[in-house]
C-alpha cells in the first residue's frame, strides 16, 4: 500500500518570502501521479500542481514549483514570493496509474500561514 | 460551469438517524469517489465508482454505503450514523488520467 508523509504540521513565513513544504511517499509502483492541493479556510480542495512520475522535468505553475526526486521518493513544493492568499492547508497526494487505480492517497497536511 | 455539487453543506443530526449526502457532477466523468477528512489524517477514501453500477470499497468503508445508478450521481448513505462519523466529507470525480474535481465539502456532526 502507498503512504504519503508530510512531516511539517505547521509552517509560518513572512509575506514575499520563499517557503518549501516537504512530502515523502512510499510505493513500489513505477507509474503514478503526484499532486499538491491547497485547502483555504473556505474548505475547497484546489489543485496547485501535479507531476507525472515518468517526467524528469519538475513541474512549475507560476510561483509554485516542485522538486521531484523519484529515487528518494520525495516531492517538495516551493512557493516563491509568498502572498497572504497562500495561507491554507496544503496536502500532498499520490495516485497510482493503471486499470482500476482510482484512489488519491493523501498526506496529513501542512498548515501554512503567511504573515504580513 | 463544470462542477461537483454536494448537499447538504452542513448537517447536525443524532446517532442512528439515517442520512444521505448527495453528490452530482455535470462533466460526464466515469470515476467518482467519497473521502472523509479528519485532523492529522488528511483525506481518506471511503468508496469509489468506476462507472454506473460499479462501486468498490476504499480505505475506510465501514458504516457507509454508496450507489451509482446514474453516471452523474453518487450518493453517500449512512444507515445508522455514529459520533465517530463526524467529519468533513468530499465527493470527487474525474476522467481517466485527469486530476480529481472536488465538491465543496459537507460538514457532518453526529451527536
Amino acid at each position: 500500500a502507498q503512504t504519503v508523509t508530510q512531516s511539517q504540521p505547521e509552517m509560518s513565513v513572512q509575506e514575499a518570502e520563499t517557503v518549501t513544504l516537504s512530502c515523502t511517499y512510499d510505493t513500489s509502483e513505477s507509474n503514478y501521479y503526484l499532486f499538491w492541493y491547497k485547502q483555504p479556510p473556505s474548505r475547497q480542495m484546489i489543485l496547485v500542481i501535479r507531476q507525472e512520475a515518468y517526467k524528469q522535468q519538475n513541474a512549475t505553475e507560476n510561483r509554485f514549483s516542485v522538486n521531484f526526486q523519484k529515487a528518494a521518493k520525495s516531492f517538495s513544493l516551493k512557493i516563491s514570493d509568498s502572498q497572504l492568499g497562500d495561507t491554507a492547508m496544503y496536502f500532498c497526494a499520490f495516485m497510482k496509474l493503471g486499470q482500476g487505480a482510482q484512489k488519491l492517497v493523501f498526506g496529513q497536511g501542512t498548515r501554512l500561514t503567511i504573515n504580513p | 460551469e463544470a462542477q461537483v455539487t454536494q448537499n447538504p453543506r452542513y448537517l447536525i443530526t443524532v446517532t442512528g438517524k439515517k442520512l444521505t449526502v448527495t453528490c452530482s457532477q455535470n462533466m460526464n466523468h466515469e470515476y467518482m469517489s467519497w473521502y472523509r477528512q479528519d485532523p492529522g489524517l488528511g483525506l481518506r477514501q471511503i468508496y469509489y465508482s468506476m462507472n454506473v453500477e460499479v462501486t468498490d470499497k476504499g480505505d475506510v468503508p465501514e458504516g457507509y454505503k454508496v450507489s451509482r445508478k446514474e453516471k452523474r450521481n453518487f450518493p453517500l448513505i449512512l444507515e445508522s450514523p455514529s459520533p465517530n462519523q463526524t467529519s468533513l466529507y468530499f465527493c470527487a470525480s474525474r476522467k481517466e488520467g485527469q486530476p480529481q474535481h472536488f465538491g465543496d465539502g459537507t460538514r457532518l456532526s453526529i451527536l
